[in-house]
């Protein structure tokens, strides 16, 4: 059963617009989340986090919206530049989990000149 | 080292062989992750260390697996009698206590064959 899941797997963007990612989950005990981005052949690289307790995090172009009541985060990045072409993966953690991160699928983002 | 570094970076092994994969994580790191990624899927959690005390294995898929951090730095994934079911990228990660963003290595692509 996939406790994280990102229903999109690719999505192509203008550069300059905005790039929405997607996640959902299903664990209500889940109470922090990451997002990582993905070259590849290199390993994920951290992004940004939220906590169950917010309910938007901002750094630099990049923002996560947490909605707690529909089990949906979204990472936005404007204005989006051909660098963030990538693979991203949406993560969730919960205090019980010993540190333990529970991935989507990924959604590889392509942001077109 | 700067960063999470894993050996080998490719693995081909014929059916049935044995192998090791080594990752040295950051210095200091206490705690140790290692994640198995299939293609086209995202990071599913392997086993946890903090320290030399594996705390969690329960990601390991069998038997066949074992993983190892005798001193609480270095630690190897071993994987006995392999199939052709492990082939995957093999993740190593590393931080500080807490698990919030922790840094993964580039991994080791093993194919079996």
């Amino acid at each position: 059963d996939q406790q994280v899941k990102q229903n999109s797997p690719s999505l192509s963007v203008q550069e300059g617009r905005i790039s929405i990612l997607n996640c959902d989950y299903t664990n209500s005990m889940f109470d922090y989340f990451l997002w990582y981005k993905k070259y590849p052949a290199e390993g994920p690289t951290f992004l940004i986090s939220i906590s169950s307790i917010k309910d938007k995090n901002e750094d630099g172009r990049f923002t996560v919206f947490l909605n707690k009541s529909a089990k949906h985060l979204s990472l936005h990045i404007v204005p989006s530049q051909p660098g963030d072409s990538a693979v991203y993966f949406c993560a969730a953690s919960g205090n019980n989990q010993g540190g333990k991160l529970i991935f989507g699928q990924g959604t590889e983002l392509s942001v077109k000149p | 080292g700067a960063g999470v570094s894993q050996s080998p970076r490719y693995k081909v092994a014929k059916r049935g062989q044995d192998v090791a994969l080594r990752c040295d994580p950051i210095s200091g790191h206490v705690s140790l992750f290692w994640y198995q990624q299939a293609l086209g899927q995202g990071p599913e959690f392997l086993t946890y260390f903090q320290n030399e005390a594996q705390l969690d294995k329960s990601g390991l898929p069998s038997d066949r697996f074992f993983a190892e951090r005798p001193e609480g730095s270095v630690s190897t994934l071993k994987i006995q009698r392999t199939q052709q079911e492990d082939s995957a990228v093999y993740l190593c990660a590393s931080s500080s206590g807490t698990h919030y963003g922790y840094t993964f290595g580039s991994g080791t692509r093993l194919t079996v064959v």
